[in-house]
């Protein structure tokens, strides 16, 4: 079975970029989650979505962060303007009722 | 509300002996509760889980978890450890009836030594 998606692995880019971070959830799964992981902060849901729809998105850290979760099966979080201090390993995870989160082997962010 | 707490951000323990990395949650619901381990450079990954049923719980490589409801307790144990066990673990807590999200706990640093 595909596990979650994600892409790219690794993205290095210049500060003020606009950064673009891909996740493709399990098939059959209707809850969507994003995390950041540093050394400083741990692991930190920024936002997740049930069926498609946001559902809380409280842990985003600023404006310049946005999801979207067009359909079940893709969903994007983008960062614009990009900053040093956002640089970080962003993971997706995708579940459904009674299930366990599945997460994919991250994002790997640096911002220069 | 759901919350998690690992105690000890790093466990040091020698090969061969026992592992023992503390979770202590709180839940305003009956919790399922998890059990995930990361290792360097990967996402993280399902070591077992409780749901329902058998308090003690077996998860992959040889670890295990009971859930004590009167101690609010899902401890991961492992009666042996390997240098393959040096990791990141994490626990977990869902209420299942707000949507699936987890509350994750800060993390425990296993490190074995030879």
């Amino acid at each position: 079975d595909a596990g979650v998606i994600q892409s790219p692995r690794h993205e290095v880019t210049e500060m003020g970029q606009e950064v673009t971070l891909r996740c493709k959830p399990i098939s059959g799964h209707n809850s969507l989650f994003w995390y950041r992981q540093t050394m400083m902060r741990g692991l930190e849901l920024l936002i997740y979505f049930n069926n498609n729809v946001p559902i809380d998105d409280s842990g985003m850290p600023e404006d310049r962060f946005s999801a979207k979760m067009p359909n079940a099966s893709f969903s994007t979080l983008k960062i614009q303007p990009s900053e040093p201090r956002d640089s970080a390993v962003y993971f997706c995870a995708s579940t459904r009722v009674g299930q366990p989160q599945h997460f994919g082997d991250g994002t790997r962010l640096s911002i220069l | 509300a759901q919350s998690v707490t690992q105690l000890g951000s790093h466990v040091s323990v020698s090969e061969g002996a026992l592992v023992l990395l503390r979770c202590n949650y709180s839940s305003s619901v009956p919790p399922y509760l998890f059990w995930y381990v990361q290792y360097p450079n990967q996402g993280l990954q399902l070591l077992l889980k409780y749901t329902t049923g058998a308090t003690l719980v077996k998860g992959i490589n040889g670890f295990e978890a009971e859930f004590k409801k009167s101690e609010t307790s899902f401890h991961l144990t492992k009666p042996s450890a390997h240098m393959s066990d040096a990791a990141e673990y994490f626990c977990a807590v869902s209420d299942q009836g707000t949507g699936n999200q987890f509350y994750f706990g800060t993390g425990t640093s296993l490190t074995v030594i030879p």
